[in-house]
């Protein structure tokens, strides 16, 4: 079943500004992912955070894991029109699978 | 270098047919997955092999078998192919098993029509 689920579906956002994505999962996790995906390509991993972690910080990238919510935030500080992309998240657990969320639609626009 | 390579990137064929997707990753990680994306973007994980033996296996037809002759390579056969099994095929890799907190590097996926 599915576990992640982002919010919003798509958001488009001027270039220059911060875009913020969420991401809410249903059962306890070991860590959660971030992913990138471009049209047409595969996924590329962006940060992980860990079950007793709470921030995560790289490059323009800002990642928030609030375990009693069971929810996940992704900042994109200074939005760049390269970051236009699907943004899924990814949990892990203990039966050693990844579940992926639908995305998030991130458009960035000159 | 590609890390981890798919091959076909695209694949045309009618129902009914048996087809094969390859995959190879040059990065020395010990477990290999295969997920299916539909056209709403939703990823489902489909197997997982860790050195070579089979890990995960998800509800999936048994139309779909998974072969990984060392822990390089994992394919995916699909017998008696469907309209339904249209989508893109990704394949990727991590250093071991998920417990130990790595991240996946994936393909650059398959796309598979059927028609």
């Amino acid at each position: 079943s599915q576990q992640g689920e982002e919010d919003p579906q798509a958001l488009s956002i001027q270039e220059g500004e911060n875009a913020t994505m969420n991401c809410s999962y249903k059962t306890s996790i070991n860590n959660l992912q971030w992913y990138r995906q471009n049209s047409g390509r595969g996924l590329v991993h962006l940060i992980l955070i860990r079950s007793n972690e709470r921030e995560k910080h790289s490059g323009r990238l800002r990642v928030t894991l609030d375990t009693s919510k069971k929810s996940s935030s992704l900042l994109i500080t200074a939005s760049r029109a390269a970051d236009t992309a699907s943004y899924f998240c990814a949990t892990s657990n203990r039966d050693d699978k990844i579940i992926f969320g639908k995305g998030t639609r991130l458009h960035i626009l000159p | 270098d590609t890390a981890v390579s798919q091959t076909p990137k695209y694949l045309v064929t009618q129902m009914g047919n048996d087809k094969s997707i390859k995959c190879e990753q040059n990065l020395g990680h010990d477990t290999m997955y295969w997920y299916k994306q539909d056209s709403k973007k939703f990823l489902k994980i489909m197997f997982s092999y860790n050195n070579k033996e089979l890990i995960i296996n998800e509800t999936v037809p048994n139309r779909f078998s998974p072969k990984s002759p060392d822990k390089a390579h994992l394919n995916l056969h699909i017998n008696s192919l469907e309209l339904g099994d249209s989508a893109v095929y990704f394949c990727a890799s991590s250093p071991r098993l998920v417990l130990s907190n790595y991240g996946y590097t994936f393909g650059s996926g398959t796309r598979l029509t059927v028609v």
